[in-house]
């Protein structure tokens, strides 16, 4: 059974960097296609922040582009998210997703496998 | 950046009605729509990917149809489970975009 799960501090200052960890099990991430950052600002809808491809490739959300770096540790099966210079209007839930595979081998465009989410709140 | 909306804004619906929700691309993201349900508290739940196919386990009253620009989620009848927010979301050229959300609430 595949399982994500998100970890990294609750709380960070504005103006310092977000960094959060997506620890993946049941499941090698160097098999999977991509890998993505959803967050959802409390009360309001859900926002890309951006994706991971096995070839290294990123991909970001351009509101986002300049402040955002995602990664991948295939020694720990994780990757990872870095928000930089970080405000009140990055508090949020930060959810880590993974790709539905139909017959279990084919990616598709549609994130079926979620992290329970992570709150972080911006505030000094 | 394709821009995705959705309405109604909120649907006030009894159980046993018929859901209908829309969403609609700025441009065309051809049969590559997902749609999403969520309750408080909980991430969102893959429903149907690819305009018309449910994922896994996902109960045959909930089907979605369209492609192109112009998408429907139908909610055939609704279960006491069903109420909650609704998202649609397209993948193209590897730049994901959410659509805003439908409530769908106990009339």
């Amino acid at each position: 059974q595949v399982q994500l799960q998100e970890s990294g501090p609750g709380l960070v200052k504005p103006s310092e960097t977000l960094s959060l960890t997506c620890a993946v099990s049941g499941y090698s991430i160097s098999s999977g296609y991509y890998w993505g950052w959803i967050r959802q600002p409390p009360g309001k809808g859900l926002e890309w922040i951006g994706s991971i491809y096995h070839s290294g490739s990123t991909y970001y959300n351009p509101s986002l582009k300049s402040r955002v770096t995602i990664s991948v540790d295939t020694s720990k099966n994780q990757f990872s998210l870095k928000l930089s210079s970080v405000t009140a209007a990055d508090t949020a839930v930060y959810y880590c997703a993974r790709p539905f595979m139909v017959r279990g081998v084919i990616p598709t465009d549609a994130f079926d496998i979620w992290g329970q989410g992570t709150m972080v709140t911006v505030s000094s | 950046e394709i821009v995705l909306t959705q309405s109604p804004a909120t649907l006030s619906l009894s159980p046993g009605e018929r859901a209908t929700l829309s969403c609609r691309a700025s441009q065309s993201v051809s049969s590559y729509l997902a749609w999403y349900q969520q309750k408080p508290g909980q991430a969102p739940r893959l429903l149907i990917y690819d305009a018309s196919n449910r994922a896994t386990g996902i109960p045959a009253r909930f089907s979605g149809s369209g492609s192109g620009t112009d998408f429907t989620l139908t909610i055939s009848s609704l279960e006491p489970e069903d109420f909650a927010v609704y998202y649609c979301q397209q993948r193209s050229n590897r730049e994901v975009t959410f659509g805003p959300g439908t409530k769908v609430d106990i009339k």
